[in-house]
């Protein structure tokens, strides 16, 4: 079974302030991906991260990081110097290589305060 | 255009009425899929097309009808639709099985 763990219903930090939204996940499968994706008000999900299971790397793209480690099944995701576009519900979600789909997490909302 | 658009944005019909939702995606991708995102609910996905085949039904009441009569466009028929049908569906397309899905803007729904 898949399960996508999000336990942060909602987040709120001031402005420049740094937050670690968590992402726990269950698989029985070797080899899978894991995904970010943002909502912001409008409703379209954006794309942020595509990982897959053989790759433990953490990766930085600009103010976001990823932090992923298999021994704690955890695809964590950071933003530093926060502001206030970044409002908004992000999703982690996970496919197994075999599936045709993605299973998405319930999201954790994010206020950046001004 | 680029990317996966959705029409109409925003739709508001009655019980009784007959409507359609649209998706295209303009990535040349071979996969198409459905979901339904409810207030203060995960993301449910509702149908999944591969290559304009019906690969996955997630129990969805019949009243939703999807149509993919080619791998850029994806239709969502609507008939005598109730209160709690009410969401944003998303529409969403990928090259394959299990890669990234990238999403249109969504329809929003409202059933009187």
């Amino acid at each position: 079974a898949q399960k996508v763990t999000q336990a942060q219903t909602e987040i709120s930090v001031v402005e420049k302030e740094d937050v670690t939204l968590d992402c726990v996940y269950e698989t029985r499968d070797t080899t899978y991906y894991l995904f970010w994706y943002k909502q912001p008000p409008s409703g379209e999900l954006v794309f942020l991260i595509r990982r897959n299971s053989f790759d433990e790397q953490n990766e930085i793209s600009g103010r976001y990081s990823w932090n992923f480690q298999k021994s704690t099944s955890s695809f964590n995701f950071t933003i530093t110097a926060s502001q206030v576009v970044d409002s908004a519900v992000y999703f982690c979600a996970l496919s197994e290589n075999r599936d045709d789909k993605i299973i998405f997490g319930k999201g954790t909302r994010l206020h950046i305060l001004p | 255009e680029t990317g996966v658009t959705q029409t109409p944005r925003h739709l508001v019909m009655g019980m009784t009425n007959k409507k359609s939702l649209k998706c295209e995606q303009h990535l040349g991708h071979n996969a198409m899929y459905w979901y339904k995102q409810s207030a203060k609910k995960p993301l449910e996905l509702m149908f999944v097309y591969n290559f304009k085949e019906q690969t996955e039904n997630n129990s969805v009441p019949s009243r939703f009808s999807p149509e993919c009569p080619n791998s850029s466009h994806l239709f969502l028929h609507l008939h005598t639709l109730q209160p709690e049908d009410s969401a944003l569906y998303l529409c969403a397309s990928s090259q394959g099985s299990s890669d990234t899905q990238y999403f249109g803007p969504g329809t929003r729904l409202t059933v009187l």
